[in-house]
């Protein structure tokens, strides 16, 4: 156990809406990550954080943004909620020897 | 830039019986891999990793995996496998001495349907 939270653990939204992620940690790792899951596509990063206030973008960041503004909290924000959204967001730390990664246990996000 | 490639999407078996989920990988530097599981509705769990040292790694519920540097892979076994071991297995590596782990890269997933 990792203790990694992330809330909601499902959420149906309309498309145009905002939408607000939140993951949870309680082990005061430094760097963590927001990935979608979609079949077909394996994971795939869509921003990270090193650090407070510290951010950089994955490989698929168009459409969200990210903010940390505690170590133990990272929040990833669809500003307008499309449907290509609609996926399996995962919150992850890295913690341990290799850049270990360890995730959360997903939230599942439906644009309809 | 690394790459990761499992040559199978899906694997079916019978219960108890062997199995190899292969994956390989491209790099020009050196990596850390790693074998993660996917159980339904859940979320990856850690199965086991190569950082450095012995070529073997042994991970958890029995599954081992070897990395083979001249032929850049890093397959996973099981001599047995058991109907619980049905999920999604995901390969993905790392670079060595990279900052951000964001080379962490995943490959798209092989789904290991045990049958009995």
């Amino acid at each position: 156990d990792a203790g990694i939270t992330q809330s909601p653990r499902h959420k149906v939204t309309e498309t145009g809406t905002p939408v607000t992620l939140r993951c949870h940690q309680t082990e005061n790792h430094r760097y963590m990550y927001w990935y979608r899951q979609d079949p077909g596509h394996g994971l795939r990063l869509i921003h990270y954080s090193y650090g407070v206030k510290d951010t950089d973008k994955g490989e698929v960041s168009d459409g969200y943004s990210v903010s940390r503004s505690k170590t133990e909290d990272f929040l990833l924000t669809l500003e307008s909620a499309t449907s290509s959204q609609t996926s399996v967001y995962f919150c992850a730390i890295r913690g341990g020897a290799g850049n270990t990664i360890y995730f959360g246990e997903g939230s599942w996000l439906t644009v309809v | 830039a690394q790459s990761v490639t499992q040559l199978d999407s899906q694997v079916p078996v019978f219960e108890e019986a062997p199995v190899e989920l292969r994956c390989n990988y491209s790099s020009s530097v050196s990596v850390y891999l790693f074998w993660y599981v996917q159980y339904p509705n859940q979320g990856l769990q850690l199965l086991l990793k190569y950082l450095s040292g012995s070529t073997l790694v042994k991970g958890i519920n029995g599954f081992e995996a070897e990395f083979n540097k001249s032929q850049t892979s890093f397959h996973l076994r099981k001599p047995s496998v058991h109907i619980s071991d049905t999920a999604e297995y995901f390969c993905a590596v790392s670079a060595v001495n990279q900052g951000g782990s964001e080379k962490l890269v995943f490959g798209k997933g092989t789904k290991l349907t045990v049958n009995p």
